[in-house]
């Protein structure tokens, strides 16, 4: 058990789908963070949320959409994707932003066909 | 940018061989230092940290890192490694500004009995 559990496990969508991840957090823990980790290549960060406000950014395609709508849940809502867009999706929580250690979910697996 | 190495991408050991797997990192400023660990089919999760002191810093599972500042390396040892240790570490920098948790690629452990 993580205490930061996402929803679905495996998605596959085609490139017009629009689909959501679901990320849950049971640590009462105040930043919340979306990566992608992707064969071969480092963990990429792609979205920071403290107390619900977005405070990274990290030049992501707008086919992403983060939604924080409170301090225990965050989503990532997913509108036509490309192939190139296949990864693991992990969704992650800390104490705070500032370099506290993070707490991993089992991620999704995201195929786009 | 910020940038962080991990030179061994594979590694095979048999039971009871010491490891060390390095971690090198790019920025010259305060840095928080993490390990984590990916075992087969499980969530990320956290080693060990490093965040100001000693050094010399132990974790779980009989791991241990040093920080030695001059070569701007975090490297991970463990002095006789287990089956059990199988999985991939994955060695992260943070630095402070822009919230900015940067990975390394990631070493694949693999101990053979």
């Amino acid at each position: 058990e993580t205490g930061v559990t996402q929803t679905p496990r495996h998605l596959v969508m085609g490139m017009t789908n629009k689909k959501s991840l679901k990320c849950e957090q049971h640590l009462g823990h105040n930043a919340m963070y979306w990566y992608k980790q992707s064969a071969k290549k480092p963990l990429e960060l792609m979205f920071v949320y403290s107390l619900e406000e977005r405070v990274e950014n990290n030049s992501v395609p707008s086919r992403f959409s983060p939604e924080c709508p409170n301090s225990s849940h965050l989503f990532l809502h997913l509108h036509t994707l490309q192939p190139e867009d296949s990864a693991l999706y992990l969704c992650a929580s800390s104490q705070d932003p500032r370099g506290s250690p993070l707490h991993f979910g089992n991620g999704t697996r995201l195929t786009v066909t | 940018a910020q940038s962080v190495s991990q030179h061994n991408h594979h590694v095979i050991l048999s039971e009871a061989a010491s490891l060390e797997l390095g971690c090198n990192y790019s920025y010259g400023g305060t840095v928080n230092l993490f390990w984590y660990v990916q075992y087969p089919g499980q969530h990320l999760q956290l080693l060990l940290k490093y965040f100001s002191g000693d050094p010399l810093v132990k974790g779980i599972k009989g791991f241990e890192a040093e920080f030695i500042k001059s070569k701007f390396s975090f490297n991970l040892r463990k002095p006789s490694v287990q089956w059990s240790d199988t999985a991939e570490y994955f060695c992260a920098v943070y630095t402070g500004g822009g919230n900015k948790l940067t990975f390394g690629t990631g070493t694949q452990l693999k101990v053979e009995l």
